[in-house]
């Protein structure tokens, strides 16, 4: 299997812009997570799904910040503005059903808005 | 929610010494206890789990224990390499998502 896929790797972009950051969970996990690390913060879980239905979107910062799945294979997470502050590296993560399965992440976006 | 703490935030040692990294836990319910080891511009990658009925668990050079009723658990690593270097984040999982520690820090000094 690939594992999790993420794109674009690297994105910079200039405050106020659109950034839509993209991943493919590995093939048959019914659970989808984006997180956010950053040396202040570390790992901040944003939102995760469960059958592409959104379950918690209670780490997700602002209305800047939205997130879908469309179908299982799929999701975006989306930053409408961005700001300098928004500046991290996104994870997105994916697990099979199950109260004590593995999560497996992928290699990340990193992010800069100047 | 669950609340993880994890310590120490950075560990030097000598190759070939042992290390420990120390978590606790908050919630009760969690159930799943994974470790990640994450290298410089990498994803978080799992290195060893233990599961709640298990008190400990050894692969190699690395172990896990567990004590349910102290709500803590620890990663042990035997004679450390400098390769071993690298973030290491121990996480608490109940119901759909995991709680993760703040990430320590591992050097291992050649």
């Amino acid at each position: 299997d690939a594992g999790v896929i993420q794109s674009p790797r690297h994105e910079v972009t200039e405050m106020g812009q659109e950034v839509t950051l993209r991943c493919k969970p590995i093939s048959g996990h019914d659970y989808l997570f984006w997180y956010r690390q950053t040396m202040m913060r570390g790992l901040e879980l944003l939102i995760y799904f469960n059958n592409n239905v959104p379950i918690d979107d209670s780490g997700m910062p602002e209305d800047r910040f939205s997130a879908k799945m469309p179908n299982a294979s799929f999701s975006t997470l989306k930053i409408q503005p961005s700001e300098p502050r928004d500046s991290a590296v996104y994870f997105c993560a994916s697990r099979r059903q199950g109260s004590q399965e593995t999560q497996y992440f992928g290699p990340g976006t990193r992010l800069l808005v100047l | 929610g669950e609340n993880v703490e994890q310590h120490p935030s950075t560990l030097s040692v000598q190759e070939g010494d042992s290390a420990v990294i120390k978590c606790t836990y908050s919630d009760s319910a969690s159930n799943y206890f994974p470790w990640y080891k994450q290298e410089l511009g990498k994803g978080p990658q799992l290195i060893i789990d233990i599961r709640s009925n298990v008190g400990e668990k050894k692969d190699q050079r690395i172990a896990v224990t567990l004590n349910k009723t102290a709500k803590h658990f620890s990663l042990h690593i035997t004679e450390t390499q400098p390769e071993d270097s690298a973030v290491y984040f121990c996480a608490a999982k109940d119901a759909g998502k995991s709680t993760f520690g703040d990430g320590t820090t591992l050097t291992v000094k050649p």
